[in-house]
């Protein structure tokens, strides 16, 4: 099935470090959401964003609906080791309705203290 | 509360049997999804059921699957003759309704086809 190009694939990184990953795709989306999934567990939302060039902000964690309507890139800032996990975007398609959802691969995130 | 449950956790089996997994989702939520992930990569949508409406099934890889969702709660996945590429983990979500946005997982069911 389709999927959006999600980047980067992993990531090392050192606790207290700030970290960015993106997510593109050749179609428009109506709306963009980004989600963590810790190891055995199914993925949690982090957040929502519905429309395009919408900032938006929890606790650490930024996330932007691109301009173009075909991105969106999430930013954590000092990063914890509770951080570790993947996260994947979702975007929804115009003509999809308002419940199917196409998902990235995936960023697995480590952190190491 | 209860959140999404699944059952089983993990389940292994042979090519060419059959298996049932299970959703429970969340009391009150009428909207549904079955998603599958492999190894590797992003979540891949099967199902959707919303309320009384006819499910959306386009997602669905071979007629060796079918989905139920009786009474509007309760979902069963099952897989026929189940082939090595079957082998993956099977997420189900709910949502509170057709037009809500936030969909919530349950932990999954591994599948291990021999």
């Amino acid at each position: 099935g389709q999927q959006l190009n999600q980047s980067p694939q992993s990531m090392f990184i050192q606790e207290g470090e700030d970290v960015s990953m993106n997510c593109t795709s050749s179609s428009i989306f109506n709306t963009w959401l980004w989600y963590k999934q810790d190891p055995g567990e199914g993925p949690v939302l982090l957040i929502a964003l519905y429309k395009a060039g919408e900032l938006t902000s929890n606790g650490r964690l930024t996330a932007q609906f691109g301009i173009t309507r075909k991105d969106s890139f999430l930013n954590i800032s000092a990063s914890i080791p509770s951080d570790v996990g993947i996260y994947f975007c979702a975007g929804q398609l115009p003509t999809s309705g308002t419940y199917k959802y196409i998902f990235g691969t995936g960023t697995r995130l480590k952190v190491l203290a | 509360g209860a959140g999404v449950s699944q059952s089983p956790s993990n389940k292994v089996t042979e090519k060419g049997k059959d298996v049932e997994l299970r959703c429970d989702p969340i009391s009150g939520h009428t909207a549904l999804y079955w998603y599958r992930q492999s190894l590797g990569q992003g979540l891949e949508f099967l199902i959707y059921f919303q309320g009384n409406s006819a499910p959306d099934k386009s997602g669905l890889p071979s007629d060796r699957f079918s989905a139920e969702r009786t009474g509007g709660s309760v979902s069963t996945l099952t897989i026929q003759r189940t082939q090595q590429e079957d082998s993956a983990v099977y997420l189900c979500a709910s949502k509170l309704s057709g037009r809500s946005y936030e969909q919530y997982f349950g932990p999954g069911t591994r599948l291990t086809v021999t």
